[in-house]
């Protein structure tokens, strides 16, 4: 079992849907949580991080966070054809400070 | 402006030359990371930095080396490149506890 699981997609949703990207991990030490953008050829991005139970929101984006059942997602609403990419997932890990470990990405396409 | 910068973008080099990836950053960060990452793929944590005179080997094993002699530059070196180090090379800086960390914009090599 990987340590940080995203289904690697793709994701497909219409241009103005809510797209729901999911994420699972196995440390249950892990305390806090990221999201990373990353178009194709280019480098990770932090849109969004979290670090307690619930929902954190930033403009359209929302990251959920259920540390009971080790589950954190993301949330885009009103998507557009540029958040087309692939979203990482990443968890830091218990008893080794500020590394992350990171999941394999879910590749979204917004169609227009 | 702070940034995190990484030379060369791209390199194509024969097999058994030594190279050097660059990565210096103006954030401010003590610590500093270098993952690889193949097309698709997640990324794998090779070396990390606490600061001057830290490195340390992250997860992946890798053939490569790094140093850290100023707090601003964290270069990587391969002494006899080979076709299995074809990849993405990226760096990344985050604040010495901070969690948050920030990616430069990579470096492609291919190794024929």
């Amino acid at each position: 079992q990987k340590e940080v699981e995203q289904n690697s997609g793709p994701l497909s949703v219409p241009e103005g849907a809510i797209a729901s990207l999911n994420c699972t991990y196995s440390d249950r030490g892990s305390q806090s949580f990221f999201w990373y953008r990353q178009y194709s050829g280019k480098s990770p991005e932090l849109i969004m991080f979290i670090y307690s139970n619930g929902d954190k929101e930033d403009g359209r984006f929302t990251a959920q966070l259920n540390k009971a059942s080790q589950y954190v997602s993301l949330l885009i609403r009103d998507s557009q054809p540029s958040d087309s990419a692939t979203y990482l997932c990443a968890v830091t890990r218990n008893n080794a400070g500020n590394m992350l470990t990171f999941g394999g990405g879910t590749r979204l396409m917004v169609k227009p | 402006e702070a940034d995190i910068y990484q030379t060369p973008r791209y390199l194509v080099i024969g097999t058994g030359k030594k190279i050097t990836l660059e990565c210096s950053q103006t954030m401010g960060h003590d610590k500093m990371y270098w993952y690889q990452q193949d097309p698709g793929m997640e990324l794998h944590l090779i070396h990390y930095s606490y600061g001057v005179n830290s490195t340390e080997k992250g997860d992946l094993s890798s053939e490569s080396t790094v140093s850290r002699i100023r707090t601003e530059h964290f270069p990587l070196t391969l002494e006899s490149a080979r076709p299995s180090h074809t990849s993405q090379y990226l760096c990344a800086s985050s604040e010495l506890w901070g969690l948050r960390q920030f990616f430069g914009p990579g470096t492609r090599l291919t190794v024929l």
